[in-house]
Parts: C-alpha cells; structure tokens; sequence
C-alpha cells in the first residue's frame, strides 16, 4: 500500500485566497483525521471521520475551515478566505477498526501552508 | 478530558548510549492505547512503538522499548544504542480504546544524538 497521501506538500498562497489540501486515506481504513501543527500550539486535532461521516469537528477553529468525506477513499480541508495565521503543517491521517495494526494512525508526509 | 505531558522539551545523548523519554498522562478510561511517534526533520510522522493498557508486558521494538507503569500514568521511552539517525521530535500519544476517537499527543521532546 502506498500508504496515506496528500497533496500538495507545499502550498503558497495569498491572504484571502482559497486554499484546498486533499488527502487519500489507506485502502480499507474507516477513521480519517486532520491535524494542524504549529510550533506554538503543537498538534491539534481540527475534525475526524468515521465510514466517511464527521465525528467531531470541535477542533475546526472557525467557518473559514471546511472538511469533506465524499467517499472512502479521498477527504478535502478547505481554508476560505486564508490568513497568515493559517501557515502550519496540516496533516492526514487514517486507520482501522480492529485487524492488525487496529488503533495506530498511519499519517500522511503532510501539507506545509504558507499564507502571505 | 484526557491529557499528555511531555515535560522534557530537548534531550541530548551520546551515540551508542542509552536515553530515556518521560511521558505521564491522564485518564479516567480503563481501555487505552499510548503511542510514541518519532518525526525526523523531513516532518513525516513515523511510529516508534504501541502499548495497549491490558497488556501488563511492557512492548519492545528493537532498540526501542516502553516502561509501562499504569498506576501511576507513566509511559517513558527507551533507546538503546543511540545512532544518529535517532536524531528526531518524539511525541507520547493517547487513544481511548475501541478504535474511538482521535489521538492525543503530548508537545514533544527533541532528542539530538551526539556522535
């Protein structure tokens, strides 16, 4: 398995544009996660699925942020308008319920964001 | 709410030595999976090692190995025989048991390796 992908590794853009970091989960994984990493607040859960439906998304910071599960195998962060204070590393995770290697989190090479 | 504390911001061993890595966390929860991930400067999150919380055997992974102390909430990390390619952020992380919820990390320990 070519284990979780996202893209693009790097993204530049403008204040006020919109921004929109895609992710393909592990092939039979049912839990996908987004995480957001910054050097002061660490890693932050922003919203996890289950079987494609938003569990919790408590730690999405404002209605600028959206998240999508169409299907099983592909999420979208969406960050509209962008900030500066939205740079971070964001990352995609994913994994499964029960079978070997149940519970551990497989993560993506992650997203860096560059907002100017 | 569940808590993980990394309280050693940056550690500093010798090559072929041995380090330890603190963690303590807190839960109420009686089924739970702690977690040490290891993220090298390429930012890739890899993981080092799991321990499930039943498991009263502390888990071994090469080099690497875990003190589990359940009691007291305390899950550190060892390794052996430092290389320098152990040079790396490690993270302590928290999972409530049956597959449920997100994963919890502390903030980190930098570990550099001298040679």
């Amino acid at each position: 398995d070519a284990g979780v992908i996202q893209s693009p590794r790097h993204e530049v853009t403008e204040m006020g544009q919109e921004v929109t970091l895609r992710c393909k989960p592990i092939s039979g994984h049912d839990y996908l996660f987004w995480y957001r990493q910054t050097m002061m607040r660490g890693l932050e859960l922003l919203i996890y699925f289950n079987n494609n439906v938003p569990i919790d998304d408590s730690g999405m910071p404002e209605d600028r942020f959206s998240a999508k599960m169409p299907n099983a195998s592909f999420s979208t962060l969406k960050i509209q308008p962008s900030e500066p204070r939205d740079s971070a590393v964001y990352f995609c995770a994913s994994s499964r319920t029960g079978g070997s290697g149940a519970n551990v989190l497989t993560f993506g090479a992650g997203s860096r964001l560059t907002v100017l | 709410a569940q808590t993980v504390t990394q309280s050693q911001p940056e550690m500093s061993v010798q090559e072929a030595e041995t380090v330890t890595l603190s963690c303590t966390y807190d839960t109420s929860e009686s089924d739970y999976y702690l977690f040490w991930y290891k993220q090298p400067p390429s930012r890739q999150m890899i993981l080092v090692i799991r321990q499930e919380a039943y498991k009263q055997q502390n888990a071994t992974e090469n080099r690497f190995s875990v003190n589990f102390q359940k009691a007291a909430k305390s899950f550190s990390l060892k390794i052996s025989d430092s290389q320098l390619g152990d040079a790396a952020m490690y993270f302590c992380a928290y999972r409530r048991g049956g597959s449920q919820g997100n994963l919890i990390f502390g903030k980190g320990t930098k570990l550099s390796v001298k040679p």
